[in-house]
């Protein structure tokens, strides 16, 4: 069974560029959820998919939006990139019953030079 | 707010020993708690879980201990080998509710030789 897939692995960005980032999940899991991780503040929640609907949301401003397809795979975009947007990105998918793991993904380090 | 605590940046022990990490939480509604593990440049590994109805999860090395009075869960990894070097991350859910895992800062764990 095919694990998480999150494309592209690296990523340079100017500031004020906008990116996207795309995350498949393992077979059958509807739910997707995304992480920011970044050194000295562990793994902080962007937002969570399931069957295309965003269901739960973190803090994080406007820029950050997502979306999920039909077949589960969800893509984040990131509008007017900062500097302090540089960090590696995580994408989790689960079954999401009650209480189940989440499985990640590798994830994608951007860098905003 | 973390509403996922872990105190300890870090923690070296010898290799042999037991290591126990430590996490702390403030929502009394999660019910459901979990560990993973992440090499550099690598996504988060889930490890082990525990539900709110027990006390203590076994499998292997790995024991989770849940306090509920006091909020607070414990990882012991006994024997500690040298490819438990790695960053741990508690997480916690409210599960019933299937809601978000909310994670913490994460403890790095070196085992020395």
């Amino acid at each position: 069974k095919a694990g998480v897939t999150q494309t592209p692995r690296y990523l340079i960005k100017t500031r004020g560029q906008q990116v996207t980032l795309s995350c498949s999940p393992i077979s059958g899991h509807r739910s997707v959820s995304w992480y920011q991780q970044t050194p000295g503040q562990g793994l902080q929640f962007l937002f969570e998919y399931f069957s295309e609907t965003q269901r739960n949301k973190g803090n994080f401003p406007g820029r950050f939006s997502g979306r999920q397809f039909s077949n589960s795979r969800s893509e984040m975009n990131v509008s007017t990139l900062e500097l302090g947007d540089s960090a590696l990105y995580l994408c989790a998918s689960s079954l999401r019953t009650v209480n189940t793991e989440a499985f990640f993904g590798q994830g994608t380090r951007l860098t905003v030079v | 707010d973390q509403q996922v605590k872990q105190n300890s940046p870090s923690l070296s022990v010898q290799e042999g020993r037991i290591s126990i990490l430590n996490c702390d939480y403030t929502n009394s509604m999660f019910d459901y708690f979990l560990w993973y593990k992440k090499y550099p440049a690598e996504g988060p590994t889930f490890l082990i879980s525990i539900s709110s109805i027990k006390d203590k999860n076994e499998d292997g090395r790995f024991t989770v201990f849940l306090n509920k009075s006091a909020k607070h869960l414990s990882l012991h990894i006994v024997p500690s080998q040298p490819g438990d070097s790695a960053v741990y991350f508690c997480a916690a859910s409210e599960g019933n509710r299937d809601d978000k895992i909310i994670f913490g800062k994460g403890t790095r764990l070196h085992i020395l030789p």
